[in-house]
């Protein structure tokens, strides 16, 4: 079974960068048919999109985040990462990362993690 | 594309049937995805492809439509189906755009 875990600092400070990584378990972060992707969402907000990457290192980003944005895969470890720089409250959000299916959906999610922006 | 889920939140018995709709402000063909997320946990897919229920999924769950209208239909409400539930176009993959979030709550 496919299981996704997320792990970084759970309180950053304004202006400072934000960096979790996602482990991948039970299967490979290798294979051709998916990308892994980044969504986050806000206390008692929706779901965004951050971006999208896949084991060659080719990467989507959401254009609202692309300024700020840094995404990499490490497939000797199975794991992929996420940094976002210059961070403030407005970054405060629950960080999944999950299976991003190509042309098609997000099939497996990890437990997110609650990242708080705050001085 | 801005993705619209209506109603904010539908308030149903158990055993009754729930019907959620999402609609794209353009056509998204049957890239549509359906989602369920309950208080502290991560979104689960239920629908993909508008209509193709995701692994292990009961059959009371369903989707229909195309292009810009999109319903999720719960057909008997059970206990464990109280969540939000969110759609996702993803037309122009891998970028998606979900709606606000349908809230389902026991009546």
């Amino acid at each position: 079974q496919l299981q996704l875990l997320e792990s970084g600092p759970r309180l950053v400070r304004p202006s400072e960068t934000l960096s979790l990584t996602c482990t991948v378990s039970g299967g490979s972060i290798s294979s051709r048919s998916f990308f892994w992707a980044w969504v986050r969402q806000p206390p008692g907000g929706g779901l965004e999109w951050i971006g999208s990457i896949n084991y060659s290192g080719t990467i989507y980003y959401n254009p609202s985040l692309m300024s700020r944005v840094t995404m990499s895969v490490d497939t000797s470890n199975n794991q992929l990462s996420l940094r976002l720089i210059s961070v403030t409250a407005a970054d405060t959000a629950v960080y999944y990362c999950a299976r991003d299916a190509v042309y098609s959906s997000m099939d497996y999610w990890g437990q997110g993690t609650l990242v708080t922006v705050s001085s | 594309i801005v993705m619209t889920q209506s109603p904010a939140t539908l308030s149903v018995s158990p055993g009754e049937r729930a019907t959620l709709s999402c609609r794209a402000s353009e056509s998204v063909s049957s890239s549509l995805a359906w989602y369920q997320q309950k208080p502290g946990q991560a979104p689960r897919l239920i629908i993909y492809r508008a209509s193709t229920r995701a692994t292990g999924i009961p059959a009371r769950f369903s989707g229909s439509g195309s292009g810009t209208e999109f319903t999720l239909t719960i057909s008997s409400l059970q206990s464990e189906d109280f969540a939000v539930y969110y759609c996702q176009e993803y037309n122009n993959w891998p970028s998606g755009t979900f709606g606000q979030g349908t809230k389902v709550e026991i009546k």
